[in-house]
């Protein structure tokens, strides 16, 4: 079975800032991605960064990097220089085979 | 390009009543389906999904079944709707087994 833990429910930052979400999983397949999905209160699904487990470098999209440790089964969102329009629902995802399994989530508030 | 269309957007039904919520995708063929739960406040959960016209695989035994009459079309039914049911649907699409989801807009459903 596939599954993914966001231990943080809630986080905050200062505008400008730097903020880190962390996540956590456990899958038996050795071949999968791991995705971060961000949810404003639109609540439209927007991927945010992705991560193939083959890839031992890290992805990077502007302001978005994450941390993959395989081993730890560790994929964490660090965020930099955040702004206003960060503000949202931040979900980890795990693809395995056909099927993509979500953490429950961490609320990201920014304080200007 | 891809585009997917969901709904209807908000949905109010008594409890007892029948369900359909449609969701088709244009720009792609035979694309990987899903419908996926969100509680209010909580992460996604998978219902269904659908790798082919006819092939439909339950994640979570309830009142609800999905169909998929057509390559594009996957639909979400229910013959009587229970308080539990309500909450945020949200249909996707993907291409391949490791490639993103992408997610329609979503219907809010209320039972009363």
């Amino acid at each position: 079975a596939q599954t993914v833990t966001q231990s943080q429910p809630e986080m905050s930052v200062q505008e400008a800032e730097t903020v880190t979400l962390s996540c956590t999983y456990d899958t038996s397949e050795s071949d999968y991605y791991l995705f971060w999905y961000k949810q404003p209160p639109s609540r439209q699904m927007i991927l945010v960064i992705r991560q193939e487990a083959y890839k031992q470098q890290n992805a990077t999209e502007n302001r978005f990097s994450v941390n993959f440790q395989k081993a730890a089964k560790s994929f964490s969102l660090k965020i930099s220089d955040s702004q206003l329009g960060d503000a949202a629902m931040y979900f980890c995802a795990l693809q395995g085979a056909q099927k993509l399994v979500f953490g429950q989530g961490t609320r990201l508030t920014i304080n200007p | 390009s891809q585009t997917i269309h969901q709904w209807p957007a908000t949905l109010v039904q008594p409890v007892g009543s029948p369900l359909s919520l449609e969701c088709t995708v244009e720009g792609t063929s035979n694309p990987n389906l899903y419908w996926y739960r969100q509680a209010a406040g909580r992460g996604l959960q998978l219902l269904f999904y659908s790798v082919g016209i006819g092939q439909i695989s339950s994640e979570v035994p309830q009142n609800l079944s999905a169909s998929r009459p057509q390559d594009r079309q996957f639909i979400l039914s229910s013959k009587k709707l229970l308080l539990s049911d309500s909450g945020f649907y949200l249909c996707a699409w993907r291409w391949g087994d490791h490639s993103p989801l992408h997610f329609g807009n979503g219907t809010r459903l209320t039972v009363t």
